[in-house]
């Protein structure tokens, strides 16, 4: 596997359901992010994992929950999820400050919830 | 408050044409700046960046960027547009003092053959 892959590629949840997205990156990095993309929208960041920093963004309802347990794998662990929570959720990761800062994705998950 | 703005919602152009797809920014002290495209049902690809130095940026896939300070502007550019290069594009700043990216709205570039 090289770059950033994500699991699973799709997922239908129901309101009540818990499940979890995962990210694992190849690149050696040491920062990973979590994204939302909704249409007509901006990308809205959720979560950042660095060495520099670890970032919540207010706000992002409490039934998103991320887990970062080395600097490889990153988690989005859902849970009572709302239908407008439906979208895809990218991953990134980037290497900083060295790196130069620019983030590589991987594929993402379509999300739907019902 | 920083920020980023693609002021146009769709660009399109004919193959072979010059393409250009507009990013204005606004922040604080030196920005960052970055292009990234998205193809269908893919994440988001990068492009090329500005950090400092010459104002024009090459990129991959022949696409380049033309940072100008006083407009605070950083214009995608591509001399001969390809059908291939039709796709979702966004503008991108780093956020002062920290590694996360601010994204534009993005543009959808349609190149007709």
């Amino acid at each position: 596997e090289t770059g950033v892959t994500q699991t699973p590629r799709h997922l239908v949840m129901g309101m009540t359901n818990k499940k979890s997205l995962k990210c694992e990156q190849h690149l050696g990095h040491n920062a990973m992010y979590w994204y939302k993309q909704s249409a007509k929208k901006p990308l809205e960041l959720m979560f950042v994992y660095s060495l520099e920093e670890r970032v919540e963004n207010n706000s992002v309802p409490s039934r998103f929950s991320p887990e970062c347990p080395n600097s490889s794998h990153l988690f989005l662990h859902l849970h009572t999820l709302q239908p407008e929570d439906s979208a895809l959720y990218l991953c990134a990761s980037s290497q900083v400050p060295a790196g130069g800062y620019e983030q590589y994705f991987g594929p993402g998950t379509r999300l739907t919830v019902t | 408050a920083q920020s980023v703005a693609q002021p146009e919602d769709q660009v399109n152009v004919a193959e072979g044409n010059p393409l250009t797809v507009k990013c204005t920014y606004s922040v604080s002290g030196n920005p960052y700046l970055f292009w990234y495209v998205q193809y269908p049902n893919r994440g988001l690809q990068f492009l090329l960046k500005y950090i400092t130095g010459d104002n024009l940026v090459k990129g991959s896939y022949g696409f380049e960027a033309e940072f100008n300070k006083s407009q605070t502007s950083f214009h995608l550019k591509k001399p001969s547009a390809l059908v291939s290069d039709s796709a979702l594009y966004f503008c991108a700043v780093r956020i002062p003092a920290g590694t996360a990216l601010i994204f534009g709205k993005g543009t959808t570039l349609s190149v007709s053959s």
